[in-house]
């Protein structure tokens, strides 16, 4: 099946630093990923869509300045926490949007600490 | 907006069928999912339904009806292994995914 990867898996960061997540399909083109926010013992979020080669359509309450989304390739979406702070700290997953119509691959996951 | 509802938790004993309830309010339906997601993992697909009735993969069914906003998934002949979080998830016509809460199966020797 598709696969799709994050890196880095975890990390941990100061309060006020940056922090980039990737996301990349390694066997397949996505022209769409979606970026999700999971707390503990919490559901998923969808934060927003990231559509290749156009600008990202943020969830309501999102903010689009600190959370920024670039989809630069058909293979690649990356994810920049700025300005981080402690309640940013969280799980972050993406998923790729696969070829027929019920499939949306997830990545493994990065868990964010803020410090 | 969605509102998906499923219960907390569940516990069974290895060897035996759990059912999982979701219910479902939404502005927007174009198929209703389910994954299992352990612990510090990404959730894994188990199950896709997009018109009414079951619909069967080994030891796991799921059912959607459609007119009463419910869906279960059906875990038969459980094992150790299949203690996990079971999320319910409904898509919306942007492809978007709206998840429950999850349940949490724990599988009991």
């Amino acid at each position: 099946g598709a696969v799709v990867s994050q890196h880095p898996s975890w990390v941990i960061c100061k309060s006020g630093t940056s922090v980039k997540i990737e996301c990349r399909s390694l066997d397949f083109q996505a022209t769409t990923m979606f970026w999700y926010r999971q707390f503990p013992k919490q559901s998923l979020m969808l934060m927003a869509t990231s559509n290749e080669g156009s600008k990202a359509t943020y969830e309501q309450g999102v903010e689009k300045d600190k959370f920024l989304i670039n989809h630069a390739s058909l293979t690649l979406s990356t994810l920049t926490v700025t300005s981080a702070h402690p309640e940013d700290s969280s799980f972050y997953i993406c998923s790729a949007r696969g070829v027929l119509d019920y499939e949306q691959y997830f990545g493994p996951g990065t868990r964010l600490t803020v410090t | 907006g969605q509102n998906i509802d499923q219960p907390t938790e569940m516990t069974a004993t290895e060897g035996a069928i759990v059912q999982i309830n979701c219910t479902y309010q939404t502005s927007g339906f174009n198929g209703l999912f389910w994954y299992q997601q352990h612990a510090g993992e990404a959730p894994t697909f188990l199950s896709y339904n997009v018109l009414d009735g079951l619909e069967e993969k080994g030891r796991f069914s799921s059912f959607l009806s459609r007119s009463k906003g419910y869906s279960y998934l059906l875990l038969k002949e459980l094992q150790m292994k299949d203690s996990a979080s079971y999320l319910c998830a409904v898509r919306d016509g942007d492809y978007k995914l709206s998840f429950g809460a999850g349940t949490t199966v724990t599988v009991r020797a």
